[in-house]
């Protein structure tokens, strides 16, 4: 098992660009979440899925975030139009559940910067 | 609504000294509560964890973390701090099944 891992770790681009990251998850896990982390805070919820179930979405930013796991397997996150305000660390995490300890396990991460 | 706060954005202490990171957080119910450790361009790993029990725990690097539910405080220590401690340290607070809610990080710094 090698952990979560993340892809691409970092990426540029242009303000009004698309830009989608994905994230593979410790293959046994069936819960996936992510979470941005701006410049001097913590990690901020965004979403997370049960398998193919995306069971909480309120957190998304705007309605140019999306995410998708189609197969319960790796996910997606997806930003339209990019901008500048967006420019972060997006963080992804895997757990098991139900397990008592709702232990997740987070990747690398993606850095994303908007010029 | 869930918050957790961490008083000290920075701290700097010499190798060999201990250490305490503060960690305060607000929680309707029974908390989980988790302290991760992030070095410069790696993602968060988790050093220890609460969840019921012995209000002291032990987790790995030699960290412990001693839950005071009276205080509503998490706090992380270290008796002997190494140069390779030197990160970003964030306490996160859930629940059963529940996203986590991070502080905004405490920054540690170690001194030769």
């Amino acid at each position: 098992d090698t952990g979560v891992s993340q892809d691409p770790r970092h990426k540029i681009t242009k303000r009004g660009q698309n830009v989608t990251f994905r994230c593979d998850p410790i293959s046994e896990h069936n819960r996936l979440y992510w979470y941005r982390q701006t410049l001097g805070q913590g990690p901020e919820f965004l979403t997370y899925f049960q398998n193919e179930a995306q069971l909480e979405k309120s957190r998304l930013l705007s309605d140019r975030f999306s995410a998708e796991r189609p197969k319960g397997s790796f996910s997606t996150l997806e930003i339209q139009r990019t901008e500048q305000g967006d420019s972060a660390m997006y963080l992804c995490a895997s757990s098991w559940f139900p397990t008592r300890y709702n232990e997740q396990f987070f990747g690398p991460g993606t850095r994303l910067t908007v010029l | 609504a869930q918050s957790v706060t961490q008083p000290d954005i920075h701290i700097t202490v010499s190798e060999g000294a201990s250490l305490e990171l503060r960690c305060n957080y607000s929680y309707g119910a029974t908390p989980y509560l988790f302290w991760y450790v992030q070095s410069p361009g790696q993602g968060l790993q988790l050093l220890l964890k609460y969840f019921s029990g012995d209000t002291l725990v032990q987790g790995i690097k030699g960290f412990e973390a001693e839950f005071k539910r009276s205080q509503s405080s998490f706090n992380l220590r270290k008796p002997s701090v190494h140069w390779s401690d030197a990160a970003e340290y964030f306490c996160a607070v859930g629940n059963y099944g529940q996203n986590f809610v991070f502080g905004p990080g405490t920054r540690l710094s170690v001194l030769p």
